[in-house]
């Protein structure tokens, strides 16, 4: 069957480093999605990754392992806005999206 | 970027009602829209995908003829539940993909949600 594991919470500093991991088992693989979703709000993108490797985006990065089925999203210099769950998403052959429970993450002063 | 609306935003009614739900993208051309559910404290789960000009595709246990789903235009897909009930009460999403997406980074936009509330 198709799987997407991740923390259920974390909890993290102002101004710190967080890596929040996820593995996944999908049918066929068309890339890794994180979407950020703050309470009562809809997903936002953050980063897509379909090839081995690390995607910088500002304070946020993104690293794939294929091979592994592994994934974490790096949030940098941490800031109390960051406070929200971060979701991943593998898009299996199908182009659909499976989705993990998501990653409460709570950043403390 | 591109844009998906909802509307309505949010909606209360009455238990054995119907509600519809409207997905717009704005600025693209969406041949496929996704139907997402989300109770409090879980993650997004799929309803149905719908492609412009043909009938939904509906996840095991959701019932088709409770949620209709109309993707009548390449920018407009319309959930309605129909007579809604408490246990109905959530937060639905949608999601469009464009066909340049499928040559791209296969992206999913989404729109901002309807918090329903069935009394």
């Amino acid at each position: 069957g198709q799987n997407i594991d991740q923390p259920t919470e974390m909890t993290a500093t102002e101004g710190a480093i967080v890596q929040i991991n996820c593995t996944y088992q999908t049918s066929g693989f068309n890339g890794l999605f994180w979407y950020q979703q703050h309470a009562g709000e809809a997903p936002t993108f953050l980063s897509y990754n379909v090839l081995d490797g690390l995607e910088e985006k500002g304070r946020f990065s993104s690293f794939l392992s294929r091979s592994k089925g592994y994934s974490y999203l790096l949030l940098k210099e941490l800031q109390m806005k960051d406070s929200a769950s971060y979701l991943c998403a593998a898009m299996d052959s199908n182009y659909q999206l499976i989705w993990g429970a998501g990653t409460k993450l709570i950043i403390k002063p | 970027g591109a844009v998906v609306s909802q509307h309505p935003s949010w909606v209360i009614c009455k238990s054995g009602t119907s509600v519809k739900i409207e997905c717009r993208s704005l600025d693209f051309q969406a041949t496929t829209m996704f139907w997402y559910r989300q109770f409090p404290k879980q993650s997004l789960m799929l309803m149905a995908t719908s492609n412009e000009g043909s009938k939904a595709t509906y996840e095991q246990g959701v019932e088709k003829d409770k949620f209709l789903i109309n993707h009548a235009s390449l920018t407009l897909s319309t959930l309605t539940v129909t007579s809604a009930h408490p246990e109905d009460s959530s937060f639905y999403i949608c999601s469009a993909r464009s066909l340049a997406s499928l040559r791209g980074s296969n992206e999913q936009f989404f729109g901002p949600g309807t918090r329903l509330t069935v009394l």
